[in-house]
């Protein structure tokens, strides 16, 4: 678990703003998952990328929502223009490059809109 | 469309009283079922993986067992440090085999008092 590491952990934004969350995923792994958890909610798949690749943003809503997976660097989400119903937890978790395996979770950064 | 049910929602315990938590899944093409430990405040830790009908796995006091249908993660004789939310999630075969999206429940509370 503390291999996937997020930063940073909390963040504050007034509405309006921009927020940007980095995932560095473990060494070796080049899938990662975004997933966000609303309060009294549970965990939801937002976007799966690999290596300067989105393969799958079926969950991201269609506006203000971006992310990416650059060949080097961390991989960002970004959320524009930040709403109060923005304010959740954001999860990273990576997997290995081959084949199916379990995917490893980072602590998360709580984002708070105020 | 996956469907991933978990019950209860809440489970109060005494130290040493043994139970189970229920997972019901729905999926298309099982490729893993998958449960996570999750503490306040932290990221999901993994826990297990279990891939066919009746297959078992065990981690200290947790037994976690599949059915075609359902989970079950057994406690034995649990420890106040076992109160956590347990989350179980499914992957199913969309996009290959290479596709590690997980679809979770909304997950059970557990609380272990001494």
């Amino acid at each position: 678990n503390a291999g996937v590491m997020q930063n940073p952990r909390h963040l504050v934004r007034r509405r309006g703003q921009e927020a940007r969350l980095r995932c560095s995923p473990m060494k070796g792994h080049s899938h990662v998952y975004w997933y966000r958890q609303l309060p009294e909610e549970g965990l939801k798949f937002m976007v799966y990328l690999q290596k300067e690749n989105i393969i799958d943003e079926s969950g991201m809503p269609k506006e203000r929502f971006s992310a990416e997976f650059p060949k080097e660097g961390p991989s960002i989400l970004r959320i524009q223009q930040v709403v109060r119903g923005d304010s959740a937890a954001y999860f990273c978790a990576s997997s290995p490059s081959q084949g199916l395996t379990e995917a490893f979770f980072g602590q998360g950064t709580r984002l708070t809109v105020v | 469309e996956d469907q991933v049910t978990q019950s209860p929602e809440a489970l109060r315990l005494q130290e040493g009283e043994s139970s189970s938590l229920n997972c019901s899944y729905t999926v298309s093409g099982l490729r893993g079922l998958f449960w996570y430990r999750q503490d306040p405040g932290k990221g999901p830790e993994f826990l297990f993986t279990l891939y066919s009908a009746g297959e078992e796995k065990e981690k200290e006091r947790l037994k976690a067992t599949l059915t075609k249908k359902e989970s079950f993660l057994h406690i034995t004789a649990p420890k106040p440090e076992d109160s956590a939310t347990y989350l179980c999630a499914v992957r199913d075969n969309a996009g290959g085999t290479s596709y590690g999206k997980l679809t979770f429940g909304q997950g059970t509370i557990l609380t272990v008092h001494p």
